[in-house]
């Protein structure tokens, strides 16, 4: 199985700010790495897909980047409705495994 | 508009059985494949395994192999997912996903918890 370890698992950050989340696959998922984005009592959003394609309806301040085993997720000017959880997923392989989570907070 | 609508939420026992279901709309349930994710409190999402809707093949994780069945009433263009032999580990919040394809999960249903509790 295919493990996602993503950091940092939490990050505290301002409006404005320019965020990147990491995401490591312990072994190489190619491009099939997806961001999900998840705010309490919600279902996760799909947010990039294909590592870097953006989900439609997601604003551009969202990019992707990455391929075979190291990914990241970048936001390029924080707004006050991205502080969130951020969930990475390999969907190369089954079991299609998630990270554990980068909770983004406002500092 | 696509939606997913899930069953409301279950209180079971130890050792008892679920069932949830998720019936889609807004396209051709048939074409997509449905997935199944949980996620335990505090956690992050858990991939449990997805359903053809055209064919009925299904494919399952390991870890719920044997325990787990997702089926499907194309007559209804309704999934389910069911779950026996639970124990309190398996308390969590079930969704049901549309697959876009390449397994990317692109609509959720909103959720159904599942307690399990003596």
């Amino acid at each position: 199985d295919i493990q996602m370890t993503q950091s940092p698992s939490s990050l505290s950050a301002s409006i404005g700010d320019r965020v990147t989340i990491t995401c490591r696959a312990s072994q190489s998922s190619g491009i099939n790495l997806n961001w999900y984005q998840q705010k309490p009592g919600k279902a996760p959003k799909l947010l990039i897909y294909g590592a870097s394609s953006l989900q439609s309806g997601v604003p551009s301040r969202f990019s992707g980047s990455g391929s075979a085993t190291d990914f990241t997720l970048t936001v390029s000017s924080l707004q006050p409705e991205d502080f969130a959880t951020y969930y990475c997923q390999q969907s190369y392989s089954a079991p299609y495994s998630f990270g554990q989570g980068t909770k983004l907070e406002i500092k | 508009q696509v939606h997913l609508v899930q069953s409301g939420a279950e209180v079971k026992k130890p050792g008892a059985s679920v069932k949830v279901s998720c019936k889609p709309s807004g396209y051709t349930f048939s074409v997509y494949f449905m997935h199944w994710v949980r996620q335990a409190p505090g956690q992050g999402p858990e991939w449990m395994g997805r359903i053809n809707p055209y064919s009925g093949d299904t494919e399952y994780a390991q870890k719920f192999q044997g325990r787990v069945t997702m089926t499907r009433d194309t007559s209804i263009s309704t999934g389910y997912m069911e779950l026996n032999r639970l124990t309190s580990d398996d308390t969590a919040v079930y969704y049901c996903a549309r697959a876009l394809g390449g397994n990317v999960l692109d609509y959720w249903g909103q959720g159904t918890l599942v307690t399990v509790s003596s």
